[in-house]
């Protein structure tokens, strides 16, 4: 089985600041990969799909790339209201990251 | 719009069985691929399979093969997951949601189960 090493598992950082996590696939997963976000007490939301296409709706400072075995999703001048738990997932298992929690300076 | 409703919070005992819902709205259920997965403090999220509802065909996750049973009911556009013979790892927030291709495009909110005696 596929599977996926998120890091950092926790990330703390200041307003307008920009943001980035990275998902690590233990082999090739040729773009399959989305990121949720998931809010305190709520479920996980679709943010990125395919690697990089963003979800409907989802603000334009949330973006993806990367290829092969190595992906990362950037969070552009971080607002208050992207503090959240964030999750890479890969489509081969349906396997998921451990996480990174992204909390304020 | 696409709405998932789930049943409520789930007390049950150890060695016991439970069946949790999701009622869909806002799409067209009968040619949607439902998925349950699981969280547990950690907080890592847990695949559990998959059941498309136009012809009941499933797909599970080799963990939980029998202890997850997946079936639809097309009439009122609603998933449903039993979870057999609970044990206390078992314990966990259960979320449906849609595959939308390979990845899940709209969630539920959740039901968590406890299991206690």
């Amino acid at each position: 089985d596929i599977q996926m090493t998120q890091s950092p598992a926790s990330l703390s950082a200041s307003l307008g600041e920009t943001v980035t996590i990275e998902c690590r696939a233990s082999e090739d997963i040729y773009n399959g990969l989305a990121w949720y976000q998931q809010k305190p007490g709520k479920s996980p939301q679709l943010l990125i799909y395919n690697a990089n296409s963003l979800h409907t709706g989802v603000p334009s400072r949330f973006s993806g790339s990367g290829s092969g075995t190595q992906y990362s999703l950037k969070i552009n001048s971080l607002q208050s209201e992207d503090v959240a738990s964030y999750f890479c997932q890969q489509y081969y298992n349906w396997t998921f990251g451990g996480g990174t929690k992204l909390e304020l300076k | 719009q696409v709405k998932l409703l789930q049943s409520g919070a789930e007390l049950v005992k150890p060695g016991a069985s439970v069946k949790l819902s999701c009622k869909t709205s806002g799409f067209t259920f009968s040619t949607s691929y439902m998925s349950w997965l699981k969280q547990v403090p950690g907080p890592s999220i847990e695949w559990i399979g998959w059941i498309y509802a136009g012809d009941g065909g499933t797909n599970y996750n080799q963990k939980f093969k029998g202890k997850a049973t997946l079936t639809v009911d097309k009439s009122s556009s609603t998933a449903y997951m039993d979870l057999s013979s609970l044990t206390s790892e078992d314990a966990a927030v259960y979320f449906c949601a849609r595959l939308g291709s390979w990845y899940f495009d709209f969630w539920g909110p959740g039901t968590m189960v406890t299991v206690s005696s």
